[in-house]
């Protein structure tokens, strides 16, 4: 079955640092993967996701993720972290192309 | 409507208790999800339609969920004899086709049930 890892459940970093967030996915074919964020109070909003092609994928707010298939992992980044990011990030895959399976959740705090 | 919008937003309901979580999707989107989301956990997949039919419900937890979604738009999620244990946030989400991960799935805002 497909299983998707976030092995850091809380991350700190300062306002206008980087930020990486570590998601590791176990399937045997290629995966549709997925990040998603959820702030307080707000439905989870899509950041951005890959399906084929490019392994380096852009998404809204300035984010990005790399699809490394050798590592089974698919790490969230950005290079300059603002206080609004400040929400949970749920690395994903789907399942049977209708189901999505979600890790854990990471959840970021900045500190000013 | 603008998004997909869920109420109530908050319900309290005690042990044994019948619950209904009412789902508003995007309109023209044909395709609708239920999830599941427990305290410190990841959305967890109920049950998906494709216009007023179940397409998968694979994901419902035992027979005492249901969901329906008669004209293809609005869904409701059922809960009959409320146990402790689905104290939860039940997310909805809906898609402009379905069954394909390219569609995006756009997601509530959630109802956060709570079982005394």
């Amino acid at each position: 079955a497909q299983s998707v890892t976030q092995p850091d459940i809380h991350i700190t970093v300062s306002e206008g640092a980087s930020l990486e967030l570590r998601c590791n996915y176990s399937y045997g074919a290629t995966p549709y993967l997925f990040w998603y964020v959820q702030s307080p109070g707000q439905g989870l909003q899509l950041l951005l996701k890959y399906f084929s092609g490019d392994t380096l994928v852009q998404g809204i707010k300035g984010f990005e993720a790399e699809f490394k298939r050798s590592q089974s992992s698919f790490n969230l980044r950005k290079p300059s972290v603002h206080w609004s990011d400040a929400a949970e990030y749920f690395c994903a895959v789907t399942q049977g192309d209708d189901k999505i399976i979600f890790g854990k959740g990471t959840r970021l705090h900045i500190l000013p | 409507g603008a998004g997909v919008s869920q109420t109530p937003s908050n319900k309290v309901t005690e042990k044994g208790k019948y619950v209904e979580l009412r789902c508003d999707p995007i309109s023209g989107h044909t395709a609708l999800y239920w999830y599941r989301q427990s305290l410190g956990q990841g959305p967890e997949f109920l049950i998906y339609f494709q216009g007023t039919g179940a397409a998968d419900d694979s994901g419902l937890p035992n027979d005492r969920f249901f969901a329906v979604r008669p004209e293809g738009s609005v869904s409701t999620l059922k809960i009959q004899r409320t146990e402790r244990g689905d104290s939860a946030v039940y997310l909805c989400a809906s898609s402009l086709i379905g069954g394909r991960a390219v569609d995006t799935q756009y997601f509530g805002p959630g109802t956060r049930l709570t079982v005394l």
